[in-house]
């Protein structure tokens, strides 16, 4: 079946370095969705990148959507404290459900 | 809005008990969904349902069932619990159509004894 990996699977960042995650599906994906999940809690959905090449920006967090559509990256430049937490790809099926597969995560520690 | 609730918050079971976890939603979503979440391994598709009347099964749905009898509610039984159960399982709503956003509740944390 499809999967999604995820790496790293843990990252320990000083606060004010950058940080990346990778994602890479085995097929073809129709979109791809980011997600963040604190510690203890539920999972709060970042953005969707649909388009090949796509680029978003939310203030310090970048995502990218890989040419092919099998891979995407999101990249938080000059960390806080705030951006703790466990940080989940998904990728998404062009099925009616629109089934999403889940990374593994990547877990972000960030300290002061 | 209260959004995705999700009842009990902690529950433990001995191996072979039965029990049904609560999700309720307020977002009058169409799409409603199970997942459970496992060290190292993401967020697992347990079941779906696209409208009330109709569901179907995820990436790994044995030993669950569900049923959709109102737009609203998507209960999940564990019909006879096993420690491989042991997890968390988080609810999730969305609308059917763009954006395709997942609204997820709080989470319920099961242990099988």
């Amino acid at each position: 079946g499809q999967q999604v990996m995820q790496i790293p699977q843990y990252q320990h960042v000083q606060e004010g370095e950058d940080f990346t995650t990778y994602c890479n599906s085995s097929t073809t994906l129709s979109n791809i969705q980011w997600y963040k999940q604190r510690p203890g809690g539920h999972p709060v959905f970042l953005i969707q990148l649909v388009k090949s090449g796509e680029v978003k920006k939310q203030k310090r967090l970048t995502f990218q959507f890989g040419e092919a559509k099998k891979n995407s990256s999101l990249h938080i430049t000059a960390t806080q404290t705030t951006d703790v937490g466990t940080y989940f790809c998904a990728g998404g099926m062009n099925t009616g459900f629109q089934k999403l597969v889940f990374g593994t995560g990547t877990r972000l520690l960030v300290s002061p | 809005n209260a959004g995705v609730t999700q009842t009990p918050k902690f529950q433990v079971l001995k191996t072979g008990q039965s029990m049904t976890l609560q999700c309720a939603q307020d977002m009058n979503h169409e799409y409603m969904s199970w997942y459970r979440q496992d060290p190292g391994m993401g967020l697992r598709l347990i079941h779906y349902s696209v409208g009330a009347g109709i569901t179907d099964q995820g990436e790994v749905p044995n030993g669950y069932n569900v049923s959709r009898s109102t737009t609203e509610d998507f209960p999940l039984r564990l019909l006879s619990a096993a420690p491989s159960q042991t997890s968390v399982y988080f609810c999730a709503s969305k609308t059917s159509g763009a954006p395709y956003e997942q609204y997820f509740g709080p989470g319920t944390r099961l242990t099988v004894t």
